[in-house]
């Protein structure tokens, strides 16, 4: 089974809000890095939080990792319609290699 | 410099065919992976090269499928006598070092696979 849940499935937002997306996982990690992606194709990459670490930024990006209870929520602040797109978390499983597993994505909506 | 690029980017073919997918990582990369994502199943690792061996196949979902990868940079997958199951979006990574702990993946734009 996946490592990753993500929650909320979709949400739905007005321009200008924050939004909140949720991740949890099932074992101890190297890291977890949020991607983002549109219409289907390739992923970008937003940030990578190191498993000793509990808050990163970049830009209008949140990251935070509670490793005591194997989550992570991404906040995206000030909200724009091209943040439109699926986030998806994805977790470095410690001693497993490179393979990155992936949550089920949340899907985002930004409406002008 | 150029990112991850992936060809074709879209595939039709008959079931029972062969097809082969290609990825060229970025320049440097020494490592490289393979990702599937379809509807029913999400985002699932297939394989990662470091270098030129494969320490991880796990994700491989039967021996139809195969990859390799010479000279430490290209790959190229290999679906044989491919089922409509097979269908999905195939997506290439390449990284500076697998495992690191603050290795990042950077994704090509994909391979749509469809089986007719």
């Amino acid at each position: 089974s996946q490592q990753g849940e993500e929650d909320p499935q979709a949400l739905s937002i007005q321009e200008g809000e924050n939004a909140t997306m949720n991740c949890s996982y099932k074992t101890s990690i190297n890291n977890l890095q949020w991607y983002r992606q549109n219409s289907g194709r390739g992923l970008v990459h937003l940030i990578l939080i190191r498993s000793n670490e509990r808050e990163k930024h970049s830009g209008r990006l949140r990251v935070t990792l509670d490793t005591s209870k194997k989550s992570s929520s991404l906040l995206i602040t000030a909200s724009r319609a091209a943040d439109t797109a699926s986030y998806f978390c994805a977790t470095l499983i410690y001693n497993q290699g490179g393979k990155l597993i992936f949550g089920q994505g949340t899907e985002l909506s930004v409406k002008p | 410099g150029a990112g991850v690029s992936q060809s074709p980017s879209n595939k039709v073919t008959e079931k029972g065919k062969d097809v082969e997918l290609r990825c060229d990582p970025i320049s440097g990369h020494t490592a490289l992976y393979w990702y599937r994502q379809s509807l029913g199943q999400g985002l699932e690792f297939l394989i990662y090269f470091q270098g030129n061996s494969a320490p991880d196949k796990s994700g491989l979902p039967s021996d139809r499928f195969s990859a390799e990868r010479t000279g430490g940079s290209v790959s190229t997958l290999t679906i044989q006598r491919t089922q409509q199951e097979d269908s999905a979006v195939y997506l290439c990574a390449s990284s500076l070092f697998a495992g690191g702990t603050t290795d990042t993946q950077y994704f090509g734009p994909g391979t749509r696979l469809t089986v007719l």
